[in-house]
């Protein structure tokens, strides 16, 4: 079955603590993000890579950390940094290549509640 | 400062008729447009797609407008279907500068029977 796989659907988390979100593919694509949905806000970039050992911070980076070790894996990390984390978080992955090439895949998406 | 703008957080429609979901876009560097729908606590899937060499593209009863004079896209959807109930989100990127897709704030949708 391929795809993007998000995971924890949900996730609660006490304020002062980091989460880690975790996105796997094995789509074979080269580059995978990570945004933010907020209600009104419409979807905010927090990072992006496009190749493996390799990312960039978007427009809302503050208080989050990722890596790409692997090409299947971008992980986000949550720290006690950021202000808001209550939100849901989408990955996405897009080929290389010129065919399809500027089509995001999305995930189902991980809800995190910060209490 | 946006680059993607949908003025309209909501639109109503009723089943049956046509439905038209704007969007403008103030980055005269973007190439490429797209439109993707969302239901509430899934992922957002792609809809359709234009390219800046085109004015209009369609798929079934999904057209995408594009009038790059006026940094302007429509999607309409025509016959509107109760299962269209969803928010819609414009999206652009530059292929040139090579950086990720942005997104507008969306537009959410309710067809009634």
């Amino acid at each position: 079955d391929g795809g993007i796989t998000q995971s924890p659907k949900y996730l609660f988390r006490k304020e002062g603590q980091n989460v880690t979100l975790s996105c796997e593919q094995n789509l074979n694509h080269d580059a995978m993000y990570w945004y933010r949905q907020d209600p009104g806000q419409g979807l905010r970039l927090i990072y992006y890579s496009q190749i493996v050992n390799d990312f960039q911070k978007g427009d809302i980076a503050e208080g989050y950390s990722v890596s790409r070790e692997k090409k299947e894996s971008f992980p986000l990390t949550v720290t006690s940094a950021q202000k808001n984390p209550t939100a849901f978080y989408l990955c996405a992955t897009r080929p290389a290549g010129r065919s399809g090439a500027n089509v995001l895949t999305f995930g189902a998406g991980s809800r995190l509640t910060v209490l | 400062d946006q680059q993607v703008k949908q003025n309209s957080p909501s639109l109503s429609v009723q089943e049956g008729r046509i439905s038209i979901l704007n969007c403008d876009y103030t980055n005269s560097m973007f190439d490429y447009f797209l439109w993707y729908k969302k239901y509430p606590a899934e992922g957002p899937t792609f809809l359709i797609s234009i390219s800046s060499i085109k004015d209009k593209n369609e798929d079934g009863r999904f057209t995408v407008f594009l009038n790059k004079s006026a940094k302007h896209l429509s999607l309409h959807i025509v016959p509107s279907q109760p299962g269209d109930s969803a928010v819609y989100f414009c999206a652009a990127i530059s292929n040139q500068a090579g950086t990720a897709l942005i997104f507008g704030k969306g537009t959410t949708l309710s067809v009634s029977s």
